[in-house]
This record gives structure tokens, C-alpha cells and sequence, in this order.
């Protein structure tokens, strides 16, 4: 069936450094992925997102690349800092509908 | 722009007893959402509106989950009765039209039916 999700369930960086989380998608008809990040006790908050048209978007300090070829995305983090310690969720909206599906999600531990 | 707010932020019920669970999304936004988060499932949309109608809740899990929408300003998901296989997080999101791909998450409102 369709689904979302990733190839690591955490991820521990030494912080300054840059983190690179993946995720693998299977709805080929979905025209926006989108990464979003939660906190401890917290909703989870939008990142950034990328069209289905497009292969790179970057916003201040993340990029977000999208290989349709391999139905592969991934968040890369720059000069990863503590507060980025959260769990990354990588989601997809179906094509023609709303609704938003999200993968697994991936751990990210920054060691100061 | 005080953000999704949700009601309450915390609830421990009994089972069997009904439990509402509220939301009040961005004003201007015109979609809906409500998930239900848990360690063992992830997110998982429960049902979402727009324009106050509601467009799927094919994720909701059984006829003890309604959900309701009587205006732009206010939603509420209800269960009834509760059991304890319901105990999650259960977070209200919404969405204007000015952002293709992303939501605006509220706090979310753990319950927990013992």
C-alpha cells in the first residue's frame, strides 16, 4: 500500500556538524513532501517542503532533496546545533486531495 | 497570532466515559485536521474538514470517534465511550491556503483512559 518512511530510526551528530536524515516514499501521484519537526511535548512544526516538480529547495540552514527516480527524500541540516534535537518527520500530500501522510519518523540526537 | 489552540492539554478519564477533545485553528484557515499520535502507529490522520465540511474520515477508527466542525473557529473530536486502547496524543492542525504542503500543529491533548 502506499506508505512513507525511513531508513533510520535515529540519528546521533556531534553538534557543528551537518546531519543528513532520509526517507523513502512509494505514492509516485503525490504532488508536496514536506518535512516537519517535533519537540518533547510539542506538536509538530513545519520545516520546509518541496513540489513533486521540483529536485532542491533550501531555506536557512536545511535543504531538502527530492530524487523522484528512487522515490527518495532527505533533510540536510547545516552546522547541526542542540536545539535541532527533536524527531524529524517526513510527510507527503496526496495529489488532488488535502490530507497529509506522515512517515515513522527519525530521531536526532546532537552532541554538544 | 495566538496558533492552533487545543482543550484540554491533559486528560485522564475512565473507560467508558465520554471525553471531548477541542480545537480552535488559525483564524483564515479553511482546513482541519485531527491526528492521533502513539509509539506504536505514528501520526495518523483521523479526519479532516475544509471549509467546515467534512472531506475524509476514512482514518477514524471506529463509530465510538465523531468529530465536528460547526463553524470556522471551532472543531471537536468526541469519543464515546472511551477504552483504553484510545489513550494518545491527539493533535488539531490547520491550514490556510498561503502554504501549499505545510500545517500549523497545535500542543496537542494527551489522554489517557484507565
Amino acid at each position: 500500500g502506499e506508505s512513507v518512511g525511513l531508513h533510520l530510526p535515529t540519528l546521533s551528530v556531534q553538534e557543528g556538524d551537518n546531519s543528513i536524515i532520509n526517507c523513502a516514499y512509494s505514492n509516485s501521484a503525490s504532488d508536496y513532501f514536506i518535512w516537519y519537526k517535533q519537540e518533547s511535548g510539542k506538536g509538530p512544526q513545519f520545516i520546509i517542503d518541496i513540489r513533486s516538480n521540483m529536485d532542491k529547495r533550501q531555506g536557512q540552514r536545511v535543504t531538502v532533496l527530492l530524487n523522484k527516480t528512487v522515490k527518495h527524500l532527505s533533510l540536510q541540516i547545516a552546522a547541526t546545533q542542540p536545539g535541532d534535537s527533536a524527531v524529524y518527520f517526513c510527510a507527503e500530500r496526496k495529489t488532488s486531495y488535502d490530507k497529509v501522510i506522515f512517515g515513522p519518523g527519525t530521531s536526532l540526537s546532537v552532541i554538544p | 497570532d495566538a496558533g492552533v489552540i487545543q482543550s484540554p492539554r491533559h486528560e485522564v478519564t475512565e473507560m467508558g466515559q465520554e471525553v471531548t477533545l477541542r480545537c480552535k485553528p488559525i483564524s483564515g484557515h479553511n482546513s482541519l485536521f485531527w491526528y492521533r499520535q502513539t509509539m506504536m502507529r505514528g501520526l495518523e490522520l483521523l479526519i479532516y474538514f475544509n471549509n467546515n465540511v467534512p472531506i475524509d474520515d476514512s482514518g477514524m477508527p471506529e463509530d465510538r470517534f465523531s468529530a465536528k466542525m460547526p463553524n470556522a473557529s471551532f472543531s471537536t473530536l468526541k469519543i464515546q465511550p472511551s477504552e483504553p486502547r484510545d489513550s494518545a496524543v491527539y493533535f488539531c492542525a490547520s491550514r490556510g491556503t498561503d502554504r501549499a504542503g505545510g500545517y500549523t500543529f497545535g500542543s496537542g491533548t494527551r489522554l489517557t483512559v484507565v
